[in-house]
């Protein structure tokens, strides 16, 4: 299994550019999320799946969409990239299982480091 | 989600065995403690989880105070491989992925 893949690894956009980050998990999970993390902090939450068809909002969604047609796809979209958007983002997956029993672990990707000018 | 408080840093010498704790006095009866860590430039990855009881697995081992309001994260011999950023997370018992990640510990190890 490649487990939880982000395209690209790298990335610098210009002010009101627009692009979608690709993750792909071949692990049949149901969740996935996408999060974000700025120097010197932890992750934060932007939008999160849980299943085919169906999104959320997590804590940062502004300026980002989401869309899950597929399980193994969770694509992140920035509509109009903003310098306040420069950070690398993370995309994860796990299995529908309780939150205190097996198999629950999230599965997180290599990150994409996107700067915007 | 309740709050986590941890250290900013720690640092320990190798092969060494390293504790590194986290106060959740907020925690409430479903809440799993979870760990994870991430190593530079990488994302993170699941260390262990635990309700009341300690728990051992290959990576590290769980122990939780007897009132749950405090755990620690213990590495029986650090690695330099080791050094990360660890993050102790409240997750309640139902289903959901959402993970709240604090500012975490910057674990260093010294060869």
């Amino acid at each position: 299994n490649a487990g939880v893949t982000q395209t690209p690894k790298f990335q610098v956009l210009k002010t009101g550019q627009s692009m979608t980050l690709q993750c792909a998990q071949d692990m049949n999970h149901e969740y996935m999320s996408w999060y974000r993390q700025d120097p010197g902090m932890g992750l934060r939450l932007i939008h999160y799946s849980v299943g085919a068809g169906i999104t959320d909002q997590g804590e940062v969604p502004n300026g980002y969409n989401v869309s899950r047609s597929t399980t193994e796809d969770f694509p992140l979209r920035l509509l109009s990239a903003a310098p306040s958007q420069t950070s690398v983002y993370f995309c994860a997956s796990s299995g529908r299982k309780l939150a205190g029993g097996p198999g629950n672990e999230q599965f997180f990707g290599p990150g994409t480091r996107l700067t915007v000018l | 989600d309740a709050k986590t408080t941890q250290p900013n840093s720690m640092e320990s010498n190798e092969e060494e065995p390293v504790h590194l704790p986290c106060n959740h006095s907020t925690i409430s009866g479903t809440d799993y403690i979870h760990w994870y860590r991430q190593l530079p430039s990488q994302g993170p990855e699941y260390v262990i989880h635990g309700l009341t009881s300690n728990v051992n697995n290959r990576m590290a081992s769980l122990a939780i105070a007897e009132d749950r309001k405090s755990s620690t994260l213990i590495l029986h011999r650090a690695t330099l491989r080791d050094a990360a950023v660890y993050y102790c997370i409240l997750r309640d018992v139902g289903y959901g992925n959402k993970l709240v990640f604090g500012a975490g510990t910057i674990l260093r190890v010294k060869s």
